[in-house]
């Protein structure tokens, strides 16, 4: 069965970086494009960026854009964000999500949540 | 870039249906979308992808009581036979070359 596990989530100071990983299993990751999306705490979901199945193509949302990296390492099944000068706004639960034909995610991790203090 | 636009709440009661709408903004009302269901303290799961003309194909286990439809600029979830795992909140999604994009969500309680 599918499965994504996130990590790497705690508790930053502003201004400093973080990096968070998706361990991929159940399906054959290097055929699929990945996602990063968020969920700050008692709002909606925001999407944050997604890459191609080869690494090749990558968009942001532009409320990260030049701040955060996403990456994958697909001999090793895993995602990864790369989250620098963070903000109190960048405060969620950061989710891992498979995408189905390129367009929406059809599996969804569990989370991993951010704390940024001021 | 396109907008969904969801309302913030909803209930029915136990054993009833519900219909719960996505409006599509204006000049966008032929996308498709994708529903996804987020029970409390959980990860979103994938419900179902609804096209323009109604059709839609649905995750893997998601039971025959959900269902999708659409009219214009809306797109629908109808949930039938409500039960008590229902209640949670359910987020619209529709995309683009280069971007994604989320409704607000709709709470649903059931009664």
């Amino acid at each position: 069965q599918v499965q994504l596990v996130e990590s790497g989530g705690g508790l930053v100071k502003s201004g400093g970086s973080l990096r968070l990983s998706c361990a991929a299993s159940g399906f054959t990751f290097s055929d699929y494009y990945m996602s990063w999306i968020r969920q700050a705490p008692g709002k909606g979901l925001e999407w944050i960026s997604y890459i191609d199945n080869s690494g090749s193509t990558i968009y942001y949302a532009d409320s990260v854009k030049g701040r955060f990296t996403i990456s994958r390492d697909n001999a090793k099944n895993s995602l990864y964000l790369q989250m620098n000068g963070l903000s109190a706004e960048d405060t969620a639960v950061y989710y891992c999500a498979r995408d189905k034909t390129e367009r929406y995610p059809d599996y969804w991790g569990q989370g991993t949540l951010v704390t940024v203090s001021s | 870039q396109v907008v969904l636009t969801q309302s913030p709440s909803a209930s029915a009661s136990l054993g009833a249906s519900v219909k719960l709408t996505c409006t599509l903004s204006s000049g966008h009302s032929s996308y498709a979308i994708a529903w996804h269901q987020q029970q409390p303290e959980k990860g979103p799961r994938y419900l179902m992808k609804l096209d323009s003309d109604g059709s839609h194909n649905k995750g893997d286990g998601i039971p025959d009581r959900f269902s999708g439809s659409s009219s214009g600029a809306e797109r629908y979830l109808t949930i039938s036979s409500l039960q008590s795992e229902d209640e949670a909140d359910y987020y619209c999604q529709t995309w683009g070359t280069g971007f994604r994009v989320f409704g607000g969500g709709t709470k649903l309680t059931v009664l």
